[in-house]
């Protein structure tokens, strides 16, 4: 079975400051995919930047960048200049790369606030 | 906005009524999931489509929940004789192929008195 693991239930953040969000996760399969997406208070999640097991390359999109660490199962988000659109809850979720289902596994979320 | 649109986006109703959801997927993305989120907690995995046919449920989707695709293009989930346990917001995704990435609509947020 599949965990994710998100540590910190809050974090609070200067307005154009960097801010780490933790994810570790947990997982048997060898071949696997990393998520993470933005969920505003509207709702809706936003997709954000993807991390798979075999990528040698943090991934990066934009402000947002990962530091996947493979032997010690974490992920975690980076967010670079941080500003007041980026306060939201943020979930890390993970699937398997197997046929089928390919359902996402979420962890808790962290929200974040970015303070003016 | 991603492309997924779901409908209604806010619905009450009293105990013991049925609810229906319609979600309309990216154009041309061939599988479609259902999640449900309680509040404070992630998303979780309720149903998955491949085209028109439904490949899996969750442990979570009791006999009051039924999904359905019927042309491989909309879908709808219908929740019979509705508790207040089943108050959530009801997440769409859709994906391309096996290996992209779930777009998600905005959700329905269902309260049950």
């Amino acid at each position: 079975a599949q965990k994710i693991t998100q540590t910190q239930p809050g974090m609070f953040v200067q307005e154009k400051e960097a801010v780490t969000l933790d994810c570790t996760y947990d997982t048997s399969d060898q071949s696997y995919g990393l998520f993470w997406y933005k969920q505003p208070s509207s709702g809706e999640m936003i997709f954000l930047i993807y991390q798979g097991s075999y990528d040698e390359q943090n991934a990066t999109e934009g402000r947002y960048s990962l530091n996947f660490q493979k032997a010690r199962k974490s992920t975690n988000l980076v967010i670079s200049a941080s500003q007041l659109g980026d306060s939201a809850m943020y979930f890390c979720a993970m699937r398997g790369i197997i046929q089928g289902a390919q359902k996402l596994v979420f962890g808790q979320g962290t929200r974040l606030t970015i303070n003016p | 906005d991603t492309g997924v649109s779901q409908d209604p986006r806010h619905k009450i109703t009293k105990r013991g009524q049925n609810v229906t959801f319609r979600c309309d997927p990216i154009s041309e993305h061939n599988r479609l999931y259902w999640y449900r989120q309680t509040l404070g907690q992630g998303p979780e995995f309720l149903t998955y489509f491949q085209n028109e046919a439904q490949l899996e449920k969750s442990r979570l989707l009791s006999d009051r929940f039924s999904a359905e695709r019927p042309k491989g293009s909309f879908s709808t989930l219908e929740i019979q004789r509705t508790e207040q346990g089943d108050s959530a917001m009801y997440l769409c995704a859709t994906q391309a192929g096996a290996l992209d990435t779930q777009y998600f609509g905005p959700g329905t947020r269902l309260t049950v008195l």
